[in-house]
């Protein structure tokens, strides 16, 4: 089955540093998937990639995905304190799969 | 438009007892997953539901655990005799179509606590 490992598992920063938090696959990456989850909260979805060398960006969060490496990528610039939350990855395990895996998230602290 | 709606927030069941929650998928949305999310692990797909039909169910325990999908109303997750380590969140998400399409939406989860 698919296996995730995100890294690091924590990450603590000062307001307005950049930081990248990665998702490694043990298996091909058919597509990747990006949540933030505030702590006692549901998800909320960041970003989807499908295509190798994919990226994307949503106001200062940008994902990339590279199959080759069957690692994606999340990279924060400036970051602030709404930016804090544990960030999960998530991964079909095959082409239209039902079931996604997840990795077991990084959680970023963000310091005024 | 309302989000995908789980309910209650919160449960308390004593060990033995029944727990019964509820996913409400968003407006439009005919797929939902279900996933459990245990104290310092990952999380974890259960099973997968079509208007009453159970698509995937290759995550659910075998003893225990059932879920539905009725024509009218509320998806449901029912968990029968708990025991202390149903504890967990449980999260659900609605797709308008099957997964690895489309975006899905998740749930703000049912937080299962097993006395």
């Amino acid at each position: 089955s698919q296996e995730l490992e995100q890294s690091p598992q924590s990450l603590i920063v000062q307001e307005g540093k950049n930081l990248t938090i990665n998702c490694t696959s043990s298996k091909t990456l058919y597509g990747l998937y990006w949540y933030k989850q505030k702590y006692g909260e549901g998800l909320i979805f960041l970003m989807m990639l499908q295509k190798g060398g994919e990226e994307k960006s949503h106001e200062k969060i940008t994902a990339k995905l590279d199959e080759k490496k069957q690692q994606s990528s999340l990279h924060i610039t400036a970051s602030q304190p709404s930016h804090a939350g544990i960030y999960l990855c998530g991964a079909p395990d095959q082409t239209g799969a039902n079931n996604l895996f997840f990795g077991t998230g990084t959680r970023l602290t963000v310091i005024p | 438009n309302a989000g995908v709606m789980q309910n209650p927030r919160h449960l308390v069941r004593r060990r033995g007892q029944e727990a019964r929650l509820r996913c409400s998928p968003m407006k439009g949305h005919s797929h939902v997953y279900w996933y459990r999310q245990l104290p310092e692990e990952g999380l974890k797909f259960m099973v997968y539901l079509q208007k009453e039909n159970i698509i995937d169910e290759s995550g659910m325990p075998k003893e225990r655990f059932s879920a539905e999908f009725p024509k009218e109303g509320p998806s449901i997750l029912r968990i029968q005799q708990v025991v202390r380590g149903d504890s967990a969140a449980y999260f659900c998400a609605s797709s308008p179509e099957r997964w690895g399409d489309y975006e899905q939406y998740f749930g703000p989860g049912t937080r299962l606590t097993v006395t």
